[in-house]
Parts: C-alpha cells; sequence; structure tokens
C-alpha cells in the first residue's frame, strides 16, 4: 500500500533552517510528483511547491520563492524540503502528498510534521 | 491569485444531507477536488475531478460544480463525519498553482 512516512517534530530558531523528509513506498516513486503543503496552527491548508520525482523540476509559491528548495532521492524514494531563514509565522505543520498522476490533486498524504520556530 | 470561498462551519443532524459549497470565479471550468481533515490528522480525499470519489469513500459522498459555485454533499450524517473539509483547484495560471479554499467546519449535533 502507497505510504509516505514523514520525519519527526522539531523546534528551530528564528533565522534557522529546516529540512523535512519524506519517504515513500508502496509505488513506483518516479512516475509522481510530490506537492508540500503546510498549516499553520487553526489555519488552512496553504501549498509550498511541488517537485518532479521523475525530473527534479520544481514550482514553488511565489511567497516562499528563495527560501524553499525541494529535491528527490530516487535511490531512497525519499522527498525533502528545506525552509530557510525561518520565522515564527513559519510554525506549522508540513504534509507531504503524492499528486495524481492523472490529475491535479492529492491522492496520498504524509502524517505531517510539527516545525515550531521559536527563540 | 484565485480565490476559494467556503463558509466557515456547518451544522447537521445526524441522518440528515449537509451541503458545503465552495465559492470561485468561473470555478464550474475547472476541476474541483475535496478534503477531509479530523483533528491531528492529514487530509484525505474524498471527492475528486468534481463529483468521483475514490475508492474506500462511502457513496454518501458527492459533488457537483457549476458557474460559480462546487458542492460537496454528505448525506445520511454520521457522527464521524465530523471534521474540517477543503476544496482545492489547480489553476496553471494563478500563484500558488493549487490553490485551496478557506475550509468548513462540519459540526453533527
Amino acid at each position: 500500500q502507497v505510504q509516505l512516512v514523514q520525519s519527526g517534530t522539531g523546534v528551530k530558531k528564528p533565522g534557522a533552517s529546516v529540512k523535512v523528509s519524506c519517504k515513500a513506498s508502496g509505488y513506483t516513486f518516479t512516475n509522481y510528483g510530490i506537492s508540500w503543503v503546510r498549516q499553520a496552527p487553526g489555519q488552512g491548508l496553504e501549498w509550498m511547491g511541488w517537485i518532479s520525482a521523475y525530473n527534479a523540476n520544481t514550482n514553488y509559491a511565489q511567497k516562499l520563492q528563495g527560501r524553499v528548495t525541494m529535491t528527490t532521492d530516487t535511490s531512497t524514494s525519499t522527498a525533502y524540503m528545506e525552509l530557510r531563514s525561518l520565522r515564527s509565522d513559519d510554525t506549522a505543520v508540513y504534509f507531504c502528498a503524492r499528486e495524481d498522476s492523472s490529475g491535479y490533486y492529492f491522492d496520498y498524504w504524509g502524517q505531517g510534521t510539527l516545525v515550531t520556530v521559536s527563540s | 491569485s484565485y480565490v476559494l470561498t467556503q463558509p466557515p462551519s456547518v451544522s447537521v443532524a445526524p441522518g440528515q444531507t449537509a451541503r458545503i459549497t465552495c465559492g470561485g470565479n468561473n470555478i464550474g471550468t475547472k476541476s474541483v477536488h475535496w478534503y477531509q481533515q479530523k483533528p491531528g490528522q492529514a487530509p484525505v480525499l474524498v471527492v475528486y475531478d468534481d463529483s468521483d470519489r475514490p475508492s474506500g469513500i462511502p457513496e454518501r459522498f458527492s459533488g457537483s460544480n457549476s458557474g460559480n459555485t462546487a458542492t460537496l454533499t454528505i448525506s445520511r450524517v454520521e457522527a464521524g463525519d465530523e471534521a474540517d473539509y477543503y476544496c482545492q483547484v489547480w489553476d496553471s495560471s494563478s500563484d500558488p498553482f493549487y490553490v485551496f479554499g478557506t475550509g468548513t467546519k462540519v459540526t453533527v449535533l
């Protein structure tokens, strides 16, 4: 069965960086794209960006351009999201999600990773 | 950017029908997808491409989309349907490409 397993909770200081991993299993990793979606406490879902696991093409939300980098390691079927220059409003649960191959929606999600930015 | 507007909350008695709207400019020309999110959990896809259901999702969940409004309908509501629901579209002319609605909290009375 398809699974996306993310790395654990983290606490970071303002200005630091965080790198969240998302290990995929149960499907051919390179056949699908992975998006990252975050959710601030008590707030809605915010799409951050997408990476093709096939050719590593990326597309980032403009508000995060310059601070976010998404990568993949096809040898371990793992996607990564790095966010730099962290601010308090980056405190959120970060989800990876697989993009369905036939349409622009997300059919499987990771369990989420809470990142708290606090001094 | 493209904006999707949902009512903040919908309340429904068990066994009744809940309707959750998602408003957007000419949303009827786009494919709309719906997710259910329970507290502390990841979202779950419940309807895709306006009205299709993934395997394992009960037939009680249905969707429609026309004009400026898409609707998720939950028939014969159960206590386990209490959750937040989000609509979502993809719009290549928007930034971001993937847009989520503001979310609706469904409360089962």
